[in-house]
């Protein structure tokens, strides 16, 4: 089955750090390039960043970036979010998603883990 | 950055009604827009991509068009599993990607 599951969420203290995990199945996963999304609660999607198939390109969202490191380990079919210096803002859940083939946008997502930053 | 907004942000519907939903990009886009549905407690669903074509699965009731800055999503007769959020996301050029604020659409 052609999956993604997120791990790694839990309740963290504003200035913090955690470290997502993405685990990838069913397809081949060192093709394509991937993405983390966020969704606080009762809030709209927000794109985090991105990370090409072979690691050479990562772009972050503004709200994210000098705080959060995307990395992949294609031998083990895994993705990855380090969030440092986390804030109540970050409080979401993050889904992490595939990029089509050749192209920009997610057509496959995980279903989410919860991060909570708070005290 | 590409900025999107949505219109409108909510709306009321009965089963068999035909249902527009609007995006607008700050800038043009080349049709480089998505279209997703998410249910409560789910993650999102992809219905279009290049703002008119269909994803594989998904019912043709769900049609897309739009050029330029504007883009619309319709659906056709609209069924009881179609109650959902929907947002647009555009993906012009390199990221940042920007995701529309969401239209809800809910029961009559």
């Amino acid at each position: 089955e052609v999956q993604l599951v997120e791990s790694g969420g839990r309740l963290v203290q504003p200035g913090g750090s955690l470290r997502l995990s993405c685990a990838a199945s069913g397809f081949t996963f060192s093709s394509y390039s991937m993405n983390w999304v966020r969704q606080a609660p009762g809030k709209g999607l927000e794109w985090v960043s991105y990370i090409s198939s072979g690691s050479d390109t990562i772009y972050y969202a503004d709200s994210v970036k000098g705080r959060f490191t995307i990395s992949r380990d294609n031998a083990k079919n895994s993705l990855y979010l380090q969030m440092n210096s986390l804030t109540d803002e970050d409080t979401a859940v993050y889904y992490c998603a595939r990029s089509r083939l050749g192209d920009w946008f997610c057509d496959l997502w995980g279903r989410g883990t919860l991060v909570t930053a708070s005290s | 950055d590409i900025q999107m907004t949505q219109s409108p942000s909510s709306l009321s519907a009965s089963v068999g009604d035909r249902v527009t939903i609007t995006c607008r990009a700050s800038q043009g886009i080349s049709n480089s827009l998505a279209w997703y549905q998410q249910k409560p407690g789910k993650a999102p669903n992809l219905l279009l991509y290049t703002a008119s074509r269909l994803e594989s699965g998904v019912p043709s009731r769900f049609s897309g068009s739009g050029s330029g800055t504007d883009y619309t999503l319709t659906i056709n007769s609209l069924q009881p599993e179609d109650f959902a959020t929907y947002y647009c996301l555009q993906y012009y050029d390199t990221p940042p990607f920007s995701f529309g604020p969401g239209t809800k659409v809910d029961i009559k």
